[in-house]
């Protein structure tokens, strides 16, 4: 267990719609970084939030947005879904901003219809 | 921007055999290498890491080499056991003050027993 935790683990929706994944960080952590893994593309880095503000931008689609609240959890809202949205979402933790050691989370496996 | 190329994408050895799993990277400022592993259903798990002024790095049965000049790097696994059957992930990134982490394709581990 690495003490990063995500919501739902698995999430059904329709193209078009709109989907909420929710991290928690490991205690301490003041980062937070958001992948995508698919099939096809691997791990893609999507973004990265240290203590509330955003710190890297990777792959990440201009339908996607990403939040990190004062209590440090974050959130990686999707809209307009696509049928190749379908994959599994992990969020990473770390200690601060240039940390070296990323732990992840089990991931959300998202299922586009 | 970094590109990892990671061989092979599949690996299958006998139980008590060794594993050798083989990444290049091509951005030269690199200078942190996470190998993780990731078992069906979970998220991955940092198991070993190198940094870029150290040549090789050992824990137990895992040992990582660099090969700074060749740009190349190595995950040696020895006796392995069933349950290192998991697909491995080869990382490269610039460290402190970079927070993108550019993952290899994966190789797809298994130990027959």
């Amino acid at each position: 267990d690495s003490g990063v935790t995500q919501t739902p683990k698995h999430l059904i929706t329709a193209t078009g719609q709109r989907v909420t994944l929710r991290c928690s960080p490991r205690s301490g952590d003041l980062s937070v970084y958001w992948y995508q893994q698919s099939l096809d593309q691997g791990l893609q880095f999507l973004i990265q939030y240290y203590n509330g503000e955003e710190r890297a931008k990777g792959n990440i689609l201009e339908r996607f947005s990403a939040q990190q609240f004062p209590d440090l959890h974050s959130e990686l809202n999707l809209s307009s879904l696509e049928l190749g949205d379908s994959a599994l979402y992990f969020c990473a933790s770390s200690v601060d901003s240039p940390g070296y050691e990323q732990y992840f989370g089990p991931g959300t496996r998202l299922t586009v219809t | 921007g970094e590109n990892v190329e990671q061989h092979p994408s599949t690996l299958s050895v006998q139980e008590g055999d060794s594993a050798v799993i083989k990444c290049t990277y091509s951005d030269s400022a690199s200078n942190y290498f996470p190998w993780y592993k990731q078992e069906l259903g979970k998220g991955p798990q940092l198991i070993i890491d190198i940094r870029s002024n150290v040549g090789e790095k050992k824990d137990q049965r895992i040992a990582v080499t660099l090969n700074k000049t060749a740009k190349h790097f190595s995950l040696h696994i020895t006796e392995t056991q069933p349950e290192d059957s998991a697909v491995y992930f080869c990382a490269a990134s610039k460290g402190r003050g970079y927070q993108k982490v550019t993952f290899g394709t994966g190789t797809k581990l298994q130990v027959i027993p």
